[in-house]
């Protein structure tokens, strides 16, 4: 069974950093790009970050680009993604997620909540 | 970037009705685009890829279709559990860019 596991969440002043990490289990890891997507209070879902499965190509949202980097360890199958100048609207709930082959997102894990708030 | 523009924002059925939601691309994004249901304080769920792929253990109520820059959610005969919010995603290119949803409630 596919599982996909946050950490890592918290409260965060302004302008503070945060490591999310994110562990996967249930299918060969290194095989899949993995995507960060994000949820804020009451709102819609806004994709963040993603990397490939060999951690050589990332791509990120143009709100996080210069402030989170994505990176992976496939050798403990795990992801991160670093978080840093934070911003009271990068508050959200924060969703690890594997790519399908055929494409689409088809697994998420329950997410880590981000408050940035002083 | 390509944008994503879902209608309605709301949609107001009862249980049997059809419904249709439509998710419009600001470019070309052939048919990588993906439909996903969220519930209340839940991840939200693969439901199509590829545009009308229906994915695996997810009922054929549920089909989708479309290329291009159009595309539809259709739910053939609205169930009690099919009340929840609905999003389109296109994975065309980079950055990834979903659909504000469709909340789909009771009448």
């Amino acid at each position: 069974e596919v599982q996909v596991l946050e950490s890592g969440g918290g409260l965060i002043q302004p302008g503070g950093s945060l490591r999310l990490s994110c562990a996967a289990s249930g299918f060969t890891f290194s095989s899949y790009t993995i995507h960060w997507v994000r949820q804020a209070p009451g709102r819609g879902l806004e994709w963040v970050s993603a990397i490939s499965g060999g951690g050589d190509i990332t791509f990120y949202a143009d709100s996080v680009k210069g402030r989170f980097t994505i990176s992976r360890d496939n050798s403990k199958n795990t992801l991160s993604l670093q978080l840093n100048s934070l911003r009271a609207e990068d508050t959200a709930l924060y969703y690890c997620a594997k790519e399908a082959s055929p494409g689409g997102i088809d697994s998420w894990g329950q997410g880590t909540l981000v408050t940035v708030s002083s | 970037d390509i944008q994503m523009t879902q209608s309605p924002s709301t949609l107001s059925a009862s249980v049997g009705d059809r419904v249709t939601i439509t998710c419009r691309a600001s470019h070309s994004i052939s048919s990588w685009l993906a439909w996903y249901q969220q519930k209340p304080g839940k991840a939200p769920n693969l439901l199509i890829y590829k545009a009308s792929s229906l994915e695996s253990g997810v009922p054929s109520r549920f089909s989708g279709s479309g290329s291009g820059t159009e595309f539809t959610l259709t739910i053939s005969s609205l169930q009690p559990d099919d009340f929840a919010t609905y999003y389109c995603q296109q994975y065309n290119s980079y950055p990834y860019t979903f659909g504000q949803g469709t909340k789909v409630e009771i009448k």
